[in-house]
């Protein structure tokens, strides 16, 4: 299994503010995916990340508004860019176990924005 | 596309009550399947996970059996804990695909002592 860490656990932000938050894997992956979970809602995935390679945004989502890093094989940020309340969600970042079967979670970022 | 449709809660349960939490999906391959459940303030877990048809999964007492001819991977356990208060997350994989999951609404337990 993998442990995850993101930073920050939480955070209230005002509109027209930009949030990054990391994601620290303690093994290295090759793949590491972004998740948007509304409130009360399912989790929809935002983009996948790559080392080395530019980020693939899910249908709705764009780079400008949700840049992505992936500087090594244990890390990646997400921004939220120019956040408004709709931005107010959990966001959460995974990995993927061994033999690709499951996924393994962090445990999430929840964002307000006022 | 694959899809994943769960029954809808709140599901209200009084402790040691047997528990079902219903799971139907879609997909064109021969998808893996999975339960995951997310605890008050916490990330998704891996609860357990069936990889082809007729296999159990199951863990902490919970267990789910993968049918293909109802297409379905409902949870079960037969006495609840006040502890099992969670919303339940049915998914997907397609092992034929990316393997990126396709995730049910969630739906979320609530166990009274």
């Amino acid at each position: 299994s993998a442990v995850i860490s993101q930073k920050p656990s939480r955070d209230i932000c005002q509109r027209g503010t930009s949030l990054t938050i990391q994601c620290q894997v303690d093994s290295q992956v090759t793949m590491m995916f972004w998740y948007r979970q509304q409130p009360g809602q399912s989790l929809t995935l935002i983009a996948t990340a790559n080392q080395g390679s530019e980020a693939t945004y899910e249908s709705g989502f764009v780079i400008d508004k949700f840049p992505i890093s992936r500087p090594n094989l244990t890390f990646s940020t997400l921004t939220v860019s120019n956040m408004s309340p709709e931005d107010s969600s959990i966001y959460l970042c995974s990995v993927f176990g061994q033999g690709q079967h499951e996924q393994y979670f962090g445990p999430g970022t929840r964002l307000t924005v006022t | 596309g694959d899809s994943v449709t769960q029954m809808e809660g709140p599901v209200t349960l009084s402790e040691e009550a047997f528990l079902t939490i219903n799971c139907t999906y879609t997909a064109t391959g021969y998808p893996s399947l999975f339960w995951y459940v997310q605890y008050p303030g916490e990330g998704l877990q891996l609860l357990l996970k069936a990889t082809k048809a007729d296999d159990k999964g199951s863990n902490k007492g919970f267990e789910a059996t993968y049918r293909k001819e109802t297409t379905s991977f409902h949870l079960e356990k037969g006495s609840v804990q006040v502890s099992d208060s969670a919303v339940y997350f049915c998914a997907l994989s397609d092992q034929g695909g990316s393997y990126i999951p396709t995730f049910g609404r969630g739906t979320s337990l609530i166990v009274h002592p």
